[in-house]
């Protein structure tokens, strides 16, 4: 079983949807939960971290984490053409130091 | 600019044939790390380094060395490549302390092909 399971999609909405993405994990030890964008031929980047449970909101963004659930989600509203990519979900244990990544879903937002 | 960089970009070569990939950071960042992108599997992390001369495995070691001589430095080393090596390698690196410690910076990848 992997450590993190993300849905690679292609997930394909119109322009100004509002998108959920999804990881689930199965190690109650992380305690760090990241979402990262990539686009192509790009390394991924940092969007939204989270310690432990909770909501995070950052301006059209928003990071949900469900540890009794063992579920993190990341929501996209007025979804852009500009947030095509390929969304990664990671996350790290107390010492932050080894990351366990999702396969990453690919997310294609029609103008 | 801060930046993290790594040469070369794209590589082929040779079952067998020794390959560093270098990677470098400007940003004095104490941790850096390597991964290893396949098609689905993700990004699946090779080696991290918490600073100079102090190096552990990630999830998928085995094939691989590492060294950190240098602060900003991070080579990672395919001692006899094998085609299961083919693959797109990112270098990262981050602050290790304080409320930074979350930022990872990505390089731009290495495509590496091995025959």
């Amino acid at each position: 079983q992997k450590e993190v399971e993300q849905d690679p999609g292609p997930l394909s909405v119109p322009e100004g949807a509002i998108v959920s993405l999804n990881c689930t994990y199965s190690n109650s030890a992380f305690q760090y939960f990241m979402w990262y964008r990539q686009y192509s031929r790009k390394g991924p980047e940092l969007l939204m971290y989270t310690y432990s449970s909770g909501n995070k909101e950052d301006g059209r963004f928003t990071a949900q984490v469900d540890k009794s659930s063992k579920y993190i989600s990341l929501f996209i509203r007025d979804s852009q053409p500009s947030d095509s990519a390929t969304y990664l979900c990671a996350m790290g244990g107390y010492n932050f130091n080894k990351f366990y990544f999702g396969s990453g879903t690919k997310l294609n937002v029609k103008p | 600019e801060a930046q993290v960089t790594q040469n070369p970009r794209y590589l082929i070569t040779v079952t067998g044939k020794k390959l560093t990939v270098t990677c470098s950071q400007n940003m004095n960042h104490e941790y850096m790390s390597w991964y290893r992108q396949d098609p689905g599997l993700g990004l699946r992390q090779i080696y991290y380094s918490m600073n100079v001369e102090v190096t552990d495995k990630g999830d998928v070691p085995e094939g691989y060395k590492v060294s950190r001589k240098e602060k900003r430095n991070f080579p990672l080393i395919l001692e006899s490549p094998s085609p299961n090596q083919t693959s797109l390698y990112f270098c990262a690196s981050r602050f290790s302390s304080g409320s930074r410690q979350e930022t990872q910076y990505f390089g731009p990848g290495t495509r590496l092909l091995v025959l």
